[in-house]
């Protein structure tokens, strides 16, 4: 299964786009990238996915590279809101279609 | 359209005794994932149904156990708990099996072993 890496933690200015980084360098060509946050005790949040083309929604924007081996997903007008441990996930077939939620990168957004 | 939701949310169970947690998914949702969350462990995957059949499993021991029903609703069972055994259980609903399909989780439940 394809392992993500993340920085362990992110500070962002309320209003500032939020950058949040994944390198997933062992991505093979059938496997998603997920996004999930997770808010103090409450159950994690989908935020977006994507396979080889940049998605967007009304919560993110998820950029994912040429070669596939990283992504960003963006806030693009961070808010206190948006607080939380952020996951970046690679799901694999051959993992039995599970999500294998990593330590993730906890976002603090200051006022 | 309703989120998933688990009942009961807040439990307290005493060691040797057994629980059983309910998850509803959201409506038209056939596939039911459980994971459990520790501060230690992170979140871990315990099982999937999906149409009433058990289609992939964790690294649990046997004392958990789940099912579902026609109705897509499901159960997990945790029999002789252990104080190891505390945590939250979340419950996550897909519209279908398959890379592409999102999994929306639950509040959860968050169960103390005394």
């Amino acid at each position: 299964d394809a392992k993500t890496t993340q920085p362990p933690s992110m500070d962002c200015a309320e209003g500032r786009a939020a950058n949040l980084p994944c390198n997933h360098s062992t991505i093979s060509g059938n496997e998603y990238v997920y996004w999930y946050r997770q808010i103090h005790s409450q159950g994690p949040q989908y935020i977006i996915h994507g396979l080889k083309n940049n998605e967007t929604n009304e919560m993110a924007s998820l950029i994912i590279t040429e070669d596939r081996k990283s992504s960003t997903l963006i806030l693009p007008h961070a808010t206190l809101r948006d607080t939380a441990v952020y996951y970046c996930i690679v799901r694999s077939r051959g993992a039995g279609n599970q999500f294998y939620f990593g330590t993730g990168t906890s976002l603090t957004v200051i006022p | 359209k309703a989120g998933v939701t688990q009942t009961p949310r807040y439990l307290i169970k005493t060691r040797g005794q057994q629980v059983t947690l309910s998850c509803s998914p959201i409506s038209g949702h056939r596939s039911v994932s459980w994971y459990q969350q520790t501060p230690g462990q992170g979140l871990q995957f315990l099982f999937e149904y999906f149409s009433e059949t058990q289609r992939n499993k964790g690294n649990f021991p046997g004392r958990f156990s789940g099912r579902q029903f026609s109705n897509s609703r499901s159960e997990m069972n945790v029999s002789t708990l252990e104080l190891g055994d505390s945590a939250l259980y979340l419950c996550a609903s897909s519209l279908d099996q398959g890379l592409s399909y999102e999994q929306y989780f639950g509040p959860g439940t968050r169960l103390t072993v005394t």
